[in-house]
């Protein structure tokens, strides 16, 4: 069974657009949730950590909500870049002593110009 | 500035082969280790991670193995490769813990066939 559902599955956008995606997860712990930035075939590069029961974060361009009570959480990347195109990867950690992480299969974000 | 650095940056074996990734973080002492494993097209999922020297926990079983010989050293391997270990291998580090941000590898790409 998926614990960590992201959607949409893939995005196209105009640059210059706003876009939201959405991360639904049944992993218990949910200590923290973090969304990745992932060019193809790179690495991953963090973007924000959520903590809190209710949480929000700002980076830049990029925003993030989550509520723990619905496990779920969103990312806005608003002004869209070309750069932004990628895949951004839900991950909900276990937290405390557990250092085990579940991901979510991500959504690829295309930005067309 | 601390550097993560992983090898080989691709290869091509055999199945039933043996395989040794390796993975070396310089400019920071005592970092949280972590191995993660990407079929194509797939999840990310946590492999093993390591919080000291000559300790290893595994968080899935997949055939393989890690060890970590020197404080700056995560090695992945395995004495008989199956098809099924082709993939993208990340490795990444940590400094605190289990909600610090990880700071990922360039990765490396197996095809076993």
């Amino acid at each position: 069974k998926t614990q960590v559902e992201q959607s949409p599955q893939s995005l196209v956008v105009r640059q210059g657009e706003n876009c939201v995606l959405q991360c639904n997860y049944s992993v218990t712990p949910d200590n923290h949730l973090r969304w990745f930035k992932q060019d193809t075939g790179k690495g991953l590069v963090s973007l924000t950590v959520l903590v809190d029961q209710k949480d929000k974060t700002s980076n830049g361009r990029y925003s993030a909500t989550l509520d723990k009570d619905a496990k779920h959480s969103t990312l806005h990347i608003t002004a869209t870049l070309l750069d932004d195109t990628a895949t951004y990867i839900c991950v909900v950690g276990a937290g405390g002593s557990n250092y085990k992480l579940t991901f979510g299969k991500g959504t690829l974000l295309t930005v067309t110009p | 500035a601390q550097t993560i650095h992983q090898w080989p940056v691709a290869e091509i074996k055999a199945v039933g082969s043996p395989l040794s990734l390796g993975c070396t973080i310089k400019g920071k002492s005592s970092p949280n280790l972590y191995w993660y494993w990407q079929a194509t097209g797939g999840t990310l999922q946590q492999l093993f991670y390591s919080i000291t020297v000559g300790q290893v926990e595994s968080v899935v079983q997949l055939n393989l193995s890690a060890s970590r010989p020197k404080d700056d050293q995560f090695i992945l391997s395995t004495e008989k490769l199956l098809l099924s270990h082709s993939g993208f291998y990340l490795c990444a580090w940590s400094l605190w813990g289990a909600r610090d941000t990880q700071y990922f590898g360039p990765g490396t790409r197996l095809l076993v066939l």
